[in-house]
């Protein structure tokens, strides 16, 4: 079956320090999504993607966070500035065109700011 | 108060109990997910519901929507059914989903 696939599975990195967090969606998907879910606390919504734009983002998703499809095949996050609070597991999750189908996610990238 | 609500927030059972999970929401919803989440992280999508019930395998989920109610039934449970169980909502308006806090199964042998 296909699968949403996400590298890399951990990222440490210095707090300051631009990461970048990848994506594959499965190769049909129209719409993709990041949400993120820090340690302990329940999954949170980022942003929504379609048609080569962001089509909703909650109030996370501030001027630090920015997503882009480079090359039809990756969807990538990218945090420009990171800060001790962005450490999160971060999933990518993707779905078909139709209004009712099912989200698929990838297994997460635990990003950790030190 | 949350959107969604999940009960328990933990539940320990012995292997081969009939297990239940509750999920309540505020919202108006056109789709409700009951997911999965390992130790490791990942997540993995187990239903999605709008209506009636859903059955696969030894897991069930109903849902009721003028009540605003899911439930997640696991039959003949097992220990590898232990996970975080996360009931997750899709609004009417957009296709963000917005999730409960979870429900941590352990299932003992």
């Amino acid at each position: 079956e296909p699968e949403v696939t996400q590298t890399p599975s951990h990222q440490v990195t210095q707090m300051g320090q631009e990461v970048i967090l990848r994506c594959v969606p499965i190769s049909n998907h129209l719409y993709f999504y990041w949400y993120r879910q820090i340690l302990g606390q329940k999954v949170e919504f980022l942003v929504s993607f379609y048609n080569n734009e962001i089509s909703e983002k909650s109030e996370i998703f501030d001027d630090q966070f920015s997503v882009e499809r480079p090359d039809g095949s990756n969807f990538t996050l990218k945090i420009r500035s990171t800060k001790l609070e962005d450490s999160a597991m971060y999933f990518c999750a993707s779905r078909n065109r139709g209004g009712n189908q099912p989200q698929h996610f990838g297994d997460g990238t635990r990003l950790s700011i030190l | 108060k949350n959107e969604v609500e999940q009960s328990p927030q933990n539940l320990t059972a012995q292997e081969g109990e009939f297990i239940t999970i509750n999920c309540s929401y505020s919202v108006g919803i056109s789709a409700l997910h009951w997911l999965q989440q390992h130790p490791g992280g990942g997540i993995v999508s187990l239903f999605m519901l709008s209506s009636g019930k859903k059955k696969h395998g030894r897991l069930i989920a109903t849902i009721n929507i003028q009540e605003k109610h899911s439930s997640l039934h696991i039959t003949a449970s097992h220990p590898r059914d232990s996970a975080v169980y996360i009931c997750a909502v899709k609004e009417t308006s957009g296709s963000r989903l917005t999730f409960g806090e979870g429900t941590q199964l352990t299932v003992n042998p």
